[in-house]
């Protein structure tokens, strides 16, 4: 059964780096998502993605984020400057119909 | 602003018995409803979906939705222990011509005692 892959499965980095989290969405779906996860806290929406650009994001997504779908297959999430409040775990999610969303293993984010 | 309600348990439930969780939810335009099972440090995995008022049956699971009172809710009969979880309610508003994010609950932490 197909299903949506996320590397790295860990990611550690220092506060104001650079990071990039990769997401391969189930092969024929069509909306991509993101999704974080603060330890103990709910699931929240960062951002849907259909047809080449941004559809919905979230108060979340501020300028430090960005997404992108480089190729055919990959679907990525950007943070330009981490700070201490983005450890989380990321969620990449992907959809055919627009409802049923699937969601990846996730990335564990700690940035120190 | 969107808000998904659920009781955080844990709820404790005899093996065999049937396990209730409960969601309520704000937005009267929400439209689609979804039951997620996370295990502890993993990813929600889908249960159930639920587009329209009443019942829906999937093996041990039904879930229950009623729009007049924004209440949906998931019965898991002949619970077993490898159902002990964090259930998550998600509801979602289809706007059209895209793709919109899902708005999940906190979450019932359900344990099924052997």
């Amino acid at each position: 059964e197909p299903e949506v892959t996320q590397t790295p499965s860990h990611q550690v980095t220092q506060m104001g780096q650079e990071v990039i989290l990769r997401c391969v969405p189930i092969s024929n779906h069509l909306y991509f998502y993101w999704y974080r996860q603060i330890l103990g806290q709910k699931v929240e929406f960062l951002v849907s993605f259909y047809n080449n650009e941004i559809s919905e994001k979230s108060e979340i997504f501020d300028d430090q984020f960005s997404v992108e779908r480089p190729d055919g297959s990959n679907f990525t999430l950007k943070i330009r400057s981490t700070k201490l409040e983005d450890s989380a775990m990321y969620f990449c999610a992907s959809s055919r119909d627009q409802e049923t969303q699937y969601f990846g293993p996730g990335t564990r984010l700690l940035v120190l | 602003q969107k808000e998904v309600e659920q009781n955080s348990g844990p709820l404790s439930v005899p093996e065999g018995a049937i396990a209730s969780l409960n969601c309520t939810y704000s937005d009267r335009v929400s439209q689609s409803f979804f039951w997620y099972r996370q295990y502890s440090g993993k990813s929600p995995e889908l249960i159930m979906s639920i587009y329209s008022n009443g019942d829906k049956e999937d093996g041990r699971f039904t879930a229950q939705l009623n729009k007049a009172s924004q209440y949906v809710s998931l019965l898991i009969r002949d619970s077993q222990p490898s159902d002990s979880a964090t259930y998550l309610c998600a509801v979602n508003i289809w706007r059209g011509g895209g793709a919109d994010g899902l708005t999940f609950g906190k979450g019932t932490h359900l344990i099924i005692q052997p």
